[in-house]
């Protein structure tokens, strides 16, 4: 069974800190997904990795993809009250199927 | 080009019944997953269709199935409802999963609450 933990799973911090969210497994994933889900909606693709060692960035999210395919890593910059959400990482295991960790609940406080 | 779109929304059942989840892919997707969300399990895969056909399935009762129609339109059904079957139910659709990357875009879900 593929399993993806993710870390911290609760995070509140102060607007305008920096902070990083971590999601690792023992398992190799042909791809990686990152998602931000808001109260009452389901999850929004923030971003997907492909190539290990993949660094992207989205304004003040970096995401990297580990060497090996197995981890990944999302850091916010400067965050901002707007960034308050639950964050998911989902890797690819084929057939059809993405495991999805157990996320991360971020508040930013202003 | 719409959305993922699940109806209904929201739903209250008693223990026993039987209820169905629809939900209608963006256009031109062909294959949609079904999930079951709760806070202390998180996202679980409940199974996949591709043309009609469930391809994968994840580690639920079988009172949990799902159809495709030839429009990519699916619905879950889930019969005798227990108390733990209360969650936010979502659909996701894909162009192919089976092809390339397996991106998913997720509709708002539909919250089952069970009495």
């Amino acid at each position: 069974t593929q399993l993806l933990e993710q870390s911290p799973q609760f995070l509140s911090i102060q607007e305008g800190e920096n902070l990083t969210v971590y999601c690792n497994s023992s398992s190799v994933f042909s791809s990686l997904q990152w998602y931000r889900q808001e109260p009452g909606e389901g999850p929004v693709l923030l971003v997907t990795v492909v190539t290990g060692g993949e660094v992207k960035k989205l304004k003040r999210l970096t995401f990297q993809f580990g060497d090996a395919r197995k981890d990944s890593s999302l850091h916010i910059t400067a965050a901002q009250p707007g960034d308050t959400g639950l964050y998911l990482c989902a890797g690819d295991v084929g057939a059809q199927k993405l495991v999805f960790g157990q996320g991360t609940r971020l508040t930013i406080n202003p | 080009k719409a959305g993922v779109t699940q109806t209904p929304r929201y739903l209250i059942k008693t223990r026993g019944q039987q209820v169905t989840l629809s939900c209608s892919p963006i256009s031109g997707h062909r294959s949609v997953s079904w999930y079951q969300q709760t806070p202390g399990q998180g996202l679980q895969f409940l199974f996949e269709y591709f043309s009609e056909t469930q391809r994968n399935k994840g580690n639920f009762p079988g009172r949990f199935s799902g159809r495709q129609f030839s429009n990519s339109r699916s619905e879950m059904n889930v019969s005798t409802l227990e108390l733990g079957d209360s969650a936010l139910y979502l659909c996701a659709s894909s162009l192919d999963a089976n092809r390339g990357k397996n991106i998913q875009y997720f509709g708002a879900g539909t919250r089952l609450s069970v009495l």
